[in-house]
């Protein structure tokens, strides 16, 4: 049973382009959402995080929307730079349970120049 | 500041060997533990996590174990690997919970696991 899925296992994208990368959810428990960068053999880096009681947070190129009664979130790259190839993974926690982050699957987005 | 250290980086082992990784925190204290495991080609999986010394909760059964001897070291082992055991293990760390604030899991570098 996946809580946390990615549909799109990769995108391509534009550099300067816009790159839009979703997530859904079936746990209304969760109530905390991140959104992870991770390249080839490293472990993930932390990009952006929104509470459930907010729809949007902004931190430089990077947007994450949350759209609760969907159980949806996406994340917003813009302008994508060629740095920003990697795989995006989308993870969520819930208070009520342990605290623990469950990931999605992951996009792998590569930024073409 | 905090650090997370995670070692080896690679491994290889042959089937039916033992393995043992570790991982320790610095800067902290009561972090929440977690292992986490990136087979090829697909997402992190959650294999356990600890919110205190000797308080291990599995999240999948499989033929790992973890242990947490001391409040900032968390130990993923085996008895026997298998072939299936290969992959990308993570460590990972976030502060205990706190009644009003979320914060983000903070990674090792991971360590590659090879079963031949």
């Amino acid at each position: 049973d996946q809580q946390v899925k990615q549909n799109s296992p990769s995108l391509s994208v534009q550099e300067g382009r816009i790159s839009i990368l979703n997530c859904d959810y079936t746990n209304s428990m969760f109530d905390y959402f991140l959104w992870y960068k991770k390249y080839p053999a490293e472990g993930p880096t932390f990009l952006i995080s929104i509470s459930s009681i907010k729809d949007k947070n902004e931190d430089g190129r990077f947007t994450v929307f949350l759209n609760k009664s969907a159980k949806h979130l996406s994340l917003h790259i813009v302008p994508s730079q060629p740095g920003d190839s990697a795989v995006y993974f989308c993870a969520a926690s819930a208070e009520a349970a342990g605290n623990k982050l469950t990931f999605g699957g992951g996009t792998r987005v590569l930024v073409k120049p | 500041s905090q650090t997370i250290h995670q070692w080896p980086a690679t491994l290889v082992q042959p089937v039916g060997s033992p393995l043992s990784l570790e991982c320790t925190v610095e800067g902290t204290s009561n972090p929440n533990l977690y292992w986490y495991r990136q087979a090829a080609g697909r997402g992190l999986q959650l294999l356990f996590y600890s919110v205190g010394i000797g308080q291990i909760s599995s999240e999948v059964p499989q033929n790992l174990s973890a242990s947490r001897p001391q409040d900032r070291q968390f130990i993923l082992s085996s008895k026997k690997l298998l072939l299936s055991d290969s992959g990308f293990y993570l460590c990972a760390w976030r502060p205990a919970r706190q009644t009003f604030m979320n914060t983000e899991a903070f990674f090792g570098q991971g360590t590659r696991l090879t079963v031949v």
